[in-house]
């Protein structure tokens, strides 16, 4: 069975910029959650999605949104990027909101 | 205070001894626990849960919970050098989905 998958692995923006990171859970698994991992913070929740609707929310501003796809696929975006949001991104996926969570490759953002 | 807290260390053993690796959590409600593994440049790997007071065994990994000191740990039995990794623990919030993780403790496994 394949695991999470994340795209695109590796990402350079500029300030100012959006962008937006996408994530395909594993096959099934119809929650998913996304973190940021920091050197300084380490890994921090963003938010979780599930049945399509957000259903936890970490302590990040209104610049980090998401969304969930009816097929569970979610994407995260970042509007107005500064350098304080180069990290790696991370999804991941339970097979139900109590289940354990699998992390995907990640995303590696990089704002210059 | 952090809502979980491990050693940072690093952690040297040499090969085939036991590893120890250590967590403290504050929310007395939480009930679900994690070990995740983390190689340098990688994503976090699951490779244990536990959720009811004692002991959990899978091959070479026993994790280890107690409620009442709010206490997990994770032993590597028969360590090797692939295992040098830095291991992270996490605590499933109270009522809700989200993981706090504690900022991991750095294994290295001496040949």
């Amino acid at each position: 069975k394949a695991g999470v998958t994340q795209t695109p692995r590796y990402l350079i923006k500029t300030r100012g910029q959006q962008v937006t990171l996408s994530c395909s859970p594993i096959s099934g698994h119809r929650s998913v959650s996304w973190y940021q991992q920091t050197p300084g913070q380490g890994l921090q929740f963003l938010f979780e999605y599930f049945s399509e609707t957000q259903r936890n929310k970490g302590n990040f501003p209104g610049r980090f949104s998401g969304r969930q796809f009816s097929n569970s696929r979610s994407e995260m975006n970042v509007s107005t990027l500064e350098l304080g949001d180069s990290a790696l991104y991370l999804c991941a996926s339970s097979l139900e909101r109590n289940s354990p969570l699998h992390f995907g490759n990640g995303t590696r953002l990089t704002v210059t | 205070q952090k809502e979980v807290e491990q050693n940072s260390g690093p952690l040297s053993v040499p090969e085939g001894a036991i590893a120890s690796l250590n967590c403290t959590y504050s929310d007395r409600g939480s009930q679900s626990f994690f070990w995740y593994r983390q190689y340098s440049g990688k994503s976090p790997e699951l490779i244990m849960f536990i959720y009811s007071n004692g002991d959990k065994e899978d091959g070479r990994f026993t994790a280890q919970l107690n409620k009442a000191s709010q206490y997990v740990s994770l032993l590597i039995r028969d360590s090797q050098p692939s295992d040098s990794a830095t291991y992270l623990c996490a605590v499933r919030a109270t009522g809700a989905n989200n993981l706090f993780f504690g900022t991991g403790t750095r294994l290295t496994v001496i040949p």
